[in-house]
């Protein structure tokens, strides 16, 4: 099993330049995530989805927008990218909010200079 | 948005010996969580606390619940190189109309040889 898969791995983008990360799980989970993790900030959601056709802002929203046209894709975008966006992305599903465990991918490392 | 404090920040441990972390909040969360980050990978979860005062093992990890469900630890006994990564905490709680789940800042092990 392939479980949380993130594309692109490596990424790097000039200031106002516009991308698009992708998730896919193949867990039919009904719940995926996006995450930022910063040295010593640990892991903030951005947004998240509860379902097919579903999106929700997390903590730290601003910057970016998401869509979940299938249950089993996921998508990051970025606009207009900053500096303060230069991060490592996670992408997370889990099969219902609350006491389900998150599974994570393997991260996107994004720079933009 | 709040983040869970988590200490040390960082250790630098001898293959053998034990190590022992510990996560607190100023509120009260309904589930307690630990997650391991190998390099270049992403969180897996290791123990899911779910009653306060509870105690978990999991292998040589051990894992507790405070009793006033604002904190909790994590052991793990004679340490080996692969233990080497950044262990996160994690706190859920139900707000009523959501679930939310908060991460530590996490704690970065080091194990020599």
């Amino acid at each position: 099993n392939a479980g949380v898969t993130q594309t692109p791995k490596f990424r790097v983008l000039k200031t106002g330049q516009s991308m698009t990360l992708l998730c896919a799980q193949d867990m039919n989970h009904e719940y995926m995530y996006w995450y930022r993790q910063d040295p010593g900030m640990g892991l903030r959601l951005i947004h998240y989805s509860v379902g097919e056709g579903t999106t929700a802002k997390g903590e730290v929203p601003d910057g970016y927008n998401v869509s979940r046209l299938k249950k089993q894709n996921f998508l990051l975008g970025l606009e207009s990218a900053a500096p303060s966006q230069t991060s490592v992305y996670f992408c997370a599903s889990s099969y219902w909010q609350g006491l389900s465990p998150l599974h994570f991918g393997n991260g996107t490392r994004l720079t933009v200079t | 948005g709040q983040q869970l404090n988590q200490s040390p920040q960082s250790m630098f441990i001898q293959e053998g010996e034990d190590v022992s972390m510990n996560c607190t909040s100023s509120s009260i969360f309904n589930t307690w969580l630990w997650y391991k980050q190998d390099p270049g990978e992403g969180p897996v979860l290791l123990i899911a606390l779910y009653k306060a005062g509870e105690l978990t093992s999991n292998g040589r990890l051990t894992a507790q619940f405070g009793i006033t469900r604002k904190d909790s630890f994590l052991n793990i006994s004679a340490s080996i190189p692969s233990d080497v990564g950044i262990y996160f905490c994690a706190g859920h709680k139900y707000t009523g109309t959501a679930s939310k789940l908060t991460f530590g800042t996490g704690t970065r092990l080091q194990v020599t040889l």
